[in-house]
Parts: C-alpha cells; sequence; structure tokens
C-alpha cells in the first residue's frame, strides 16, 4: 500500500529562521513520483516541485531546497530564512500506479512570527 | 487557458438536499479527479474517471455520484447530502501520458451541510 507521512502537525517559527518539514513515503513501485504543494490561507494547491524516483538529486529554488533519500524514503523541505509569506499548509504527495491519482500526507502546517 | 474550473465556490445544503458540483478543464486532459479535503486529513481521492464515459471508485466514495459525459466535464453529485460531507472538494485532471502524474488542481469548493 502507498502512504505518505508527515508527522509534523504544526511548525512556529519566527522570521527568518530555517525550517525543515519531514515527508516520509511507502511504496512498493519502483517508478513513483514525489510532489510537495503549498496551501496558503487564500485556500488553492500551489504546486512547487516534482521528484521522480530515478533522480536523487537535491534542488534548489531560491530559499526552498528538497533533500530526497531513498535510503531512508525520505524527500523533506527545507525554508531557508523564512518570511511571513511562507505561513501555509504544506502538503507532501506520492504518485504511482494506475489509477494516476496522488496519495496526500496529512499536511504541515507552518506559521512564520515577524 | 483557464486551466481546471469548479462551479460553485462555496455552498451551503440542509440535510437531505442534493447538488452537483462541475468541474471543467480545458487543457484536453484524459484522466480526472474528486478529492476532498478535511482538516487534518490531507486530500482523499472521492472518484476518478480515466477516460470519456469512465469511472471508478476512489477512497471515500461513499454518498457521491459522478459522471463524465464529456470529456472537458467531470461531475461530483451528492444525493442526499450528510453534515459529514461538509469539506473543502478540489477536482484535477492530468494527462498521463507524460508518465509524470502531475496533477492540476481547481480552486476549490466549500461546502457545508447544516
Amino acid at each position: 500500500a502507498q502512504k505518505v507521512t508527515q508527522a509534523q502537525t504544526e511548525i512556529s517559527v519566527v522570521e527568518k529562521e530555517d525550517v525543515t518539514l519531514d515527508c516520509v513515503y511507502e511504496t512498493r513501485d519502483t517508478t513513483y513520483y514525489l510532489f510537495w504543494y503549498k496551501q496558503p490561507p487564500s485556500g488553492e494547491l500551489v504546486f512547487l516541485i516534482r521528484r521522480n524516483s530515478f533522480d536523487e538529486q537535491n534542488e534548489i529554488s531560491g530559499r526552498y531546497s528538497w533533500n530526497f533519500q531513498k535510503s531512508t524514503s525520505s524527500f523533506n523541505f527545507t525554508i531557508t530564512a523564512s518570511q511571513v509569506v511562507d505561513s501555509a499548509v504544506y502538503f507532501c504527495a506520492l504518485g504511482g500506479g494506475s489509477q494516476g491519482n496522488l496519495i496526500f500526507g496529512k499536511g504541515t502546517k507552518l506559521s512564520v512570527k515577524p | 487557458n483557464a486551466g481546471v474550473t469548479q462551479t460553485p465556490k462555496f455552498r451551503v445544503l440542509k440535510t437531505g438536499q442534493s447538488m452537483t458540483l462541475l468541474c471543467a478543464q480545458d487543457m484536453n486532459h484524459e484522466y480526472m479527479y474528486w478529492y476532498r479535503q478535511d482538516p487534518g486529513m490531507g486530500l482523499r481521492l472521492i472518484h476518478y474517471s480515466v477516460g470519456e464515459g469512465t469511472t471508478a471508485k476512489g477512497e471515500v466514495p461513499d454518498g457521491y455520484n459522478v459522471s463524465r459525459l464529456k470529456k472537458q466535464n467531470f461531475l461530483l453529485g451528492l444525493e442526499s447530502a450528510a453534515p459529514s460531507q461538509t469539506s473543502v472538494y478540489f477536482c484535477a485532471s492530468s494527462f498521463p501520458r507524460l508518465g509524470t502524474y502531475e496533477q492540476y488542481f481547481g480552486p476549490g469548493t466549500r461546502l457545508t451541510v447544516t
């Protein structure tokens, strides 16, 4: 069975702190994709990144970086020098299988205080 | 391109009433999905469709029906609404031939059943 676990329900940091959001996944598929989405208070889902199972290179995009480790089935997300605008719920998701749908974690609510 | 649109954005129903949520996409995507989002639960798959005229059950299908009469539209019906169906509903579409499982989400419909 496929499963995504985001153990951190809520995280609160002060602006400019670095913060890492954890994501652990389970799958028996050899080919799969991992995603991170941001859901700001306005409610829409904003796509952040997609990673396929064959590409373990870490990725950096501005203040955002992602660490994919197949050995530990983890796909962690780090925000460097957090800002108030980063306050949102962040979802990790796993894609694979014939249905084509995504399996979502329960989300981590990040609050960045000024 | 409008992408994925959902109608309505908000709705309040009384227990026992029926309604239909409309999802439309203009990207010629084959696969379409309905998810529900509840606090602390992430997104869960209700029903999905892999092509015009075909539908299938997801993780939480009870109390819902769907139809995909046209490729661009995916309708979600509640025949007799219950308070447990109070949720935010997201529609998504994808183009599986790309093999990336990337999904494009609509803005969501917030439904309250009293």
